[in-house]
């Protein structure tokens, strides 16, 4: 079964970096683009970023453009979100999610539990 | 980027209610548009995809209809499972976005 299992989460002071991963497991990996959405605590969900299955080409948020960067290796499939210059507006549960193309779209049909963030001082 | 404005905001029902929720689009997105159900703690679990489509292993008491700018879920008969909140999403174009949320609670 898809199993999506996110890591690298915790507590990191503003203006630092983090690095989150999330282990795939249970397709074919190098076939789906991945993404990346985020929650802070009591809000809604927020989209974050984007990479198609070959990795070639990745899609950001205004709210994280020229500071996250989204990126996967295929021979461990894995998924990574490196961030950078965060703030507390970044502090949020990170969601990954596997992106399955439908009839006239792309959807997301497999999510992990998510990894906690919280920017603070 | 596209905004997606769902109402209501939150609502109270009793088991056996028929729910509607509806999603509005800034611009026309055809039907590229997703809902979710989300329940505390958990992650967001995919609904209906395609406006219209039912995912696998989905109640057929959910449906989804729309295109264009204006879209709904419908719950025929709620059940004590179903309260949760609800998301719709966009997939038109990037940057992808979510509606703000609609939170289904016992009445």
């Amino acid at each position: 079964q898809v199993q999506l299992v996110e890591s690298g989460g915790g507590v990191v002071q503003p203006g630092r970096s983090l690095r989150l991963s999330c282990a795939a497991s249970g397709f074919t990996f190098t076939s789906y683009g991945m993404q990346w959405v985020r929650q802070a605590p009591g809000k809604g969900l927020e989209w974050v970023a984007v990479i198609s299955h070959d990795g070639r080409v990745q899609y950001y948020a205004d709210s994280v453009k020229g500071r996250f960067t989204i990126s996967r290796d295929n021979s461990k499939n894995t998924l990574n979100l490196q961030m950078n210059s965060l703030s507390a507006e970044d502090t949020a549960v990170y969601f990954c999610a596997k992106e399955a193309v439908v009839r006239v779209s792309t959807t997301l049909d497999y999510w992990g539990r998510g990894s906690l963030v919280t920017v603070s001082s | 980027a596209i905004q997606l404005t769902q109402s209501p905001s939150s609502l109270s029902a009793s088991e056996g209610d028929r729910v509607t929720i509806t999603c509005r689009a800034s611009q026309g997105i055809s039907s590229a548009l997703a809902w979710y159900q989300q329940k505390p703690g958990k992650a967001p679990k995919l609904l209906i995809f395609d406006a219209s489509s039912l995912q696998s292993g989905v109640p057929s008491r959910f449906s989804g209809s729309g295109s264009g700018t204006d879209f709904t879920l419908t719950i025929s008969s709620l059940q004590p499972e179903d309260f949760a909140t609800y998301y719709c999403q966009q997939a038109k174009t990037f940057p992808w976005t979510f509606g703000q949320g609609t939170k289904v609670e016992i009445k």
